[in-house]
């Protein structure tokens, strides 16, 4: 059975430092793979997604994040954080054949000034 | 364009009232979701149209109604709504043969 599972509940950094937002999946095949993010009172939008191409995966704002299949890992990451950073971060893994989505539980990201 | 539109952004409506939340996507995307979200949570899936056909149905109460009138439209129909149905209710869509989820803005529903 497939499932989500992120590290943190909540990640603070600073300003200007780096982001590592940790996710692990179970899956008993090649999944597809989703970072989601939610700033306050907003829906949701898409950051990135892998779908078994390259393993380095860039997305919008400057968020990446590596398909490491032998670690069963898809960390989330940002060279620089910035304020506008500010939001609730979903790891997502996709039920290939039935349009179902398998969310993780969320991690907000705190940005100190 | 990557947008799908969400009417209203915000609903406050009584226990009795019948109401109808709106979503509209042009992206050529033939299926279409709603989910509900309550505060802290991930969104929890309730519905999914795939070629404006009910495909899944989450157990959901009756009191929710979705409607599915062409490829570009979707509507959830609201009637007799209790206290805890207050959460955020969002529409998403979907390619075909992609598996990435394109969602609104989402209705912010409160239930007094």
């Amino acid at each position: 059975a497939q499932s989500v599972t992120q590290l943190d509940s909540h990640v603070s950094v600073s300003e200007g430092t780096p982001v590592l937002l940790r996710c692990n999946y179970s899956s008993s095949y090649s999944p597809s793979l989703f970072w989601y993010v939610q700033h306050p009172n907003k829906g949701l939008q898409l950051l990135l997604k892998y779908t078994s191409a390259a393993t380095l995966v860039k997305g919008i704002n400057g968020f990446e994040a590596e398909f490491k299949k032998s670690e069963t890992s898809f960390h989330l990451t940002k060279p620089s954080a910035h304020m506008s950073d500010a939001a609730e971060y979903f790891c997502v893994v996709s039920l290939d054949s039935n349009y179902q989505l398998i969310w993780g539980a969320g991690t907000k990201l705190i940005i100190k000034p | 364009d990557t947008e799908v539109t969400q009417t209203p952004k915000h609903l406050v409506m009584g226990m009795t009232n019948k109401k109808s939340l709106k979503c509209e996507q042009h992206m050529g995307h033939r299926a279409m979701y709603w989910y509900k979200q309550k505060a802290k949570k991930p969104p929890e899936l309730m519905f999914v149209y795939s070629y404006e056909k009910l495909s899944i149905n989450e157990s959901v109460p009756s009191r929710f109604s979705p409607e599915c009138p062409n490829s570009s439209l979707l509507n959830l129909h609201l009637h007799a709504l209790q206290p805890e149905d207050s959460a955020l209710y969002l529409c998403a869509s979907s390619h075909p043969t992609r598996y990435e989820q394109y969602f609104g803005p989402g209705t912010r529903l409160t239930v007094t």
